[in-house]
This record gives structure tokens, sequence and C-alpha cells, in this order.
């Protein structure tokens, strides 16, 4: 069974520049989470969709960020315009159900670069 | 905001050697996870504990819950080489009686064993 991919690896692009970061989750996951941890700092969270809906955005640090889920299967988080405190690792997670019960299984991670 | 506060921050110890992680905060969790990182991957679930005082072992590895689920601990007895890895606790708490619990992530932990 695939685990959770994510696309591109690494992605380097100069500062005002637009990119799109894709998480395609478990098969059958309705939860997915996107994280990021910038240099030096730890995981934080930036949001939670169930299916295609969005149960927490708290964590998303402003409108250069969005995030979506279209039919509830894979997600994009774009941002745009790109400013250089956004790099780091965004790291996309799936789980079936409450983390207390279930695993949440992480994909490999995006580092993002902005120059 | 929540804060889980991870010591030490750096380990390296000799092969054979027992050694214990501490995870602290001052606010509650529903549950605490540990997770294993690899260098270019994702987190990598260990464990995860629920009850207040809960001690769960995994091979060479234990893992108690404090009695107010503010706090965590890992113990590794006789490490070995492949016990090395970034280790980090998550809390994971629930933003509203609807949502699915979010993680709040500790500073982390970088593990050395020493043949």
């Amino acid at each position: 069974e695939a685990g959770v991919t994510q696309f591109p690896s690494h992605s380097v692009i100069e500062k005002g520049q637009t990119v799109t970061l894709r998480c395609d989750p478990i098969s059958g996951h309705d939860n997915l989470y996107w994280y990021r941890r910038v240099m030096g700092k730890e995981i934080k969270f930036l949001l939670h969709f169930v299916k295609e809906s969005k149960q927490d955005e708290s964590g998303m640090p402003n409108n250069r960020f969005l995030a979506e889920r279209t039919g509830g299967t894979y997600s994009t988080l774009k941002v745009q315009p790109a400013e250089l405190e956004d790099s780091g690792v965004y790291f996309c997670a799936s789980s079936q159900g409450a983390l207390k019960y279930t695993e949440a299984f992480f994909g490999q991670g995006t580092r993002l670069t902005v120059v | 905001t929540q804060l889980l506060e991870q010591s030490p921050q750096f380990l390296s110890i000799q092969e054979g050697e027992n050694l214990t992680v501490y995870c602290n905060s001052s606010s509650v969790f529903s549950s605490l996870q540990w997770y294993r990182q690899e260098p270019g991957e994702g987190p990598v679930l260990l464990v995860t504990v629920v009850t207040g005082g809960e001690v769960k072992k995994l091979k060479r590895l234990t893992f108690q819950f404090g009695d107010a689920r503010k706090d965590s601990s890992l113990h590794i007895t006789a490490a070995q080489p492949g016990d090395t890895g970034l280790y980090l606790c998550a809390g994971a708490n629930r933003r509203s009686n609807f949502g699915n619990e979010k993680l709040t992530f500790g500073t982390g932990t970088r593990l050395t064993i020493i043949p």
C-alpha cells in the first residue's frame, strides 16, 4: 500500500513567485494535515482537512497561503507570493480517525527554499 | 500557545548505555505521541500514550505519560547504533468538540549512539 506522497521533494523559487505543493494521502484516509518546520524551529501545525472541508486552519500563517482539497482526495498548498521566511520543510500527514486511536502517517516532506 | 520542551536537545552516548529523553509542558494533552525521524523522511510514529500514568514498552524503549498528562519520557535500555536519530514528542489536543486533534510537536532530541 502506498504511503503519503508529496511532490515536489525540493523546490527553490525566488521571492515573489508562486509555488504549489501537492500531497496524496493514503487511500481512504479522510483526515489530511499540513505541517511545516522552519529552520531551527519545531514542526508546527498549519491546517486540517476532513474530506474536502477545512476542519481547522488556525495554523495558517497569513493569507498568502491557500490550501485546497477538492473532491476529498489529494491536497494542494499554494504560497503566493512567496517570502523568504516561508522557507522550510512542509509535511503532509493523513489518518483514518482521531489521533488518540489511529496513526498519522507523514509524507517525506517538501523542502521549500525561497531566495 | 501550547509548548512542548524536550531535553536534552542533543545526546551522544556509547553503545550499551541507557538514556532518558524528557518531554515537558505546562499544558494538558488528550494523548501524547513519540516519533522518530530520519534525514529526508517524515516522522514515523513509535507509540501513543493516552492515560495519565500509562507506561508502554516497545522492545528496549519504554514510554511513560505523566499522571497529569502534561509530560512524558522515553527511556532506552542498552542503546544501539540503530537507535541513532531525531526523536520527537507530540501532544494531541482537540480544538473543539467537533474537530479532530492537531499535534503540537516538541523541540526534538537528536540522539547519537557511538559504536
